[in-house]
């Protein structure tokens, strides 16, 4: 099935340092969603975004829609021990059926 | 906020045999769930959309017959993963779809071992 291309595929960082990962398609999505999924968790979400060009934070984290609705980045800005995990964008094309696509996931460690 | 609950957490079972994964929606009503499949350091891939009340649509290379998928109330949907075999071990996760706005809600997931 259809994925989107999600960079870098791993991060080891030291704790206090910025992060940021990007996600891009081929194709117009008309949401993009970012979520953290713990091992043995389901994802929970961080991030929604609606518009393009919206801007968007969340504490420490902050996430933006592209101009051309093909891309999002993220953001996490001072990273802590508790950032550790799998980070994933992911994209509906269209808004009504609710389908998500996924992209290949950014697992983060974080060096205390 | 929104819940949604997967039971079981963990399930073993023997190849050939079948099993039920259960997705409620805890604290709202969801016309419409989704299931998904996580093989290991994989992402998540949708196997198909559960519809309350209707068949569920599923997608492409996703076998019907061996996945059931039984949308009876608008607070359960259960997957049956039927005839399983070691290739089906995976970590399944559900989503709903919340009233009004429409955000997705993920369940806990369910990892299921086939020996």
């Amino acid at each position: 099935g259809q994925q989107l291309n999600q960079s870098p595929q791993s991060m080891f960082i030291q704790e206090g340092e910025d992060v940021s990962m990007n996600c891009t398609s081929s194709s117009i999505f008309n949401t993009w969603l970012w979520y953290k999924q713990d091992p043995g968790e389901g994802p929970v979400l961080l991030i929604a975004l609606y518009k393009a060009g919206e801007l968007t934070s969340n504490g420490r984290l902050t996430a933006q829609f592209g101009i051309t609705r093909k891309d999002s980045f993220l953001n996490i800005s001072a990273s802590i021990p508790s950032d550790v995990g799998i980070y994933f964008c992911a994209g509906h094309r269209s808004s009504n059926t609710g389908k998500l696509i996924f992209g290949q996931g950014t697992t983060l460690q974080v060096k205390p | 906020g929104a819940v949604v609950s997967q039971h079981p957490s963990w399930v073993i079972c023997k190849s050939g045999t079948s099993v039920k994964i259960e997705c409620r929606s805890l604290d709202f009503q969801a016309t419409t769930m989704f299931w998904y499949r996580q093989f290991p350091k994989q992402s998540l891939m949708l196997m198909a959309t559960s519809n309350e009340g209707s068949k569920a649509t599923y997608e492409q290379g996703v076998e019907k017959d061996k996945f059931l998928i039984n949308h009876a109330s608008l607070t359960l949907s259960t997957l049956t993963v039927t005839s399983a075999h070691p290739e089906d071990s995976s970590f399944y996760i559900c989503s709903a779809k919340g009233e009004g706005t429409g955000e997705l809600f993920f369940g806990e997931g369910s990892r299921l071992t086939v020996l």
